[in-house]
């Protein structure tokens, strides 16, 4: 099984603040996506295909990587970002999560 | 526009059985693959396995095999989940997830809280 790890687990960002999170694959993955995960609700799509922007995102979200690394960045963290982001490859089976990386608000 | 609808609520004993229902609508349900994901309770995202809505064919994760079955009921557009013999640990949230070809999973039901509890 494909094992993702993300970091960091938690991170503080202040408004306006550049943030990128990791995400490492323990073998390589033709794409990564990505998921925003607020309290109580359902995931939704965020990036998929490593980079390209699900409906509704924001263009202060990018994504890249490749192989085993992979990234999402954003440019000027907003309020409305404070979220858990998971990376997923759905690639090879089991379409296994990374743990997530909880952002916060400094 | 497209939903994902599911069941409500579930609490059951230890060794007792529950089926949590998807209902899809706003697409040709047979068209895209449903996969279900777990959320414990604080914790992340584990996926379970998914459904082939056009054969039926079920696949499962390997933490996944035994006690739990997907299945359709395709002329209602819908995709069940069936867990026996629950266990304290299957206490979580179950999502159903609409998967599309290299994008992931676009749709998401608003998952259905099942706690097993004596």
């Amino acid at each position: 099984d494909i094992v993702l790890t993300q970091s960091p687990t938690t991170m503080a960002a202040s408004p306006g603040e550049k943030v990128t999170l990791t995400c490492r694959a323990s073998s390589s993955v033709s794409y990564m996506n990505w998921y925003q995960q607020k309290p109580g609700a359902s995931p939704k799509l965020w990036i998929y295909g490593t980079s390209k922007l699900a409906s509704g995102v924001p263009n202060r979200f990018s994504g890249s990587g490749s192989g085993t690394s992979y990234s999402l960045i954003i440019s000027s963290m907003e309020t409305e970002d404070i979220a858990t982001y998971y990376c997923q490859q759905c690639c090879s089976t089991p379409n296994t999560f990374g743990a997530g990386t909880k952002l916060e608000l400094k | 526009q497209i939903q994902l609808v599911q069941s409500g609520p579930e609490l059951k004993k230890p060794g007792e059985s529950v089926k949590i229902s998807c209902k899809a609508s706003g697409y040709t349900f047979t068209d895209y693959a449903m996969h279900w994901v777990k959320q414990a309770p604080g914790k992340g995202l584990k996926w379970m396995g998914w459904i082939n809505t056009y054969t039926g064919k079920p696949t499962y994760a390997d933490d996944f095999k035994g006690r739990f079955v997907f299945s359709l009921e395709a002329s209602a557009s819908t995709a069940n989940l069936q867990i026996s013999n629950l266990k304290n640990e299957d206490t979580a949230t179950y999502f159903c997830a609409r998967r599309v070809i290299r994008v992931g999973f676009d749709y998401w039901g608003q998952g259905v809280m099942v706690t097993v509890s004596s």
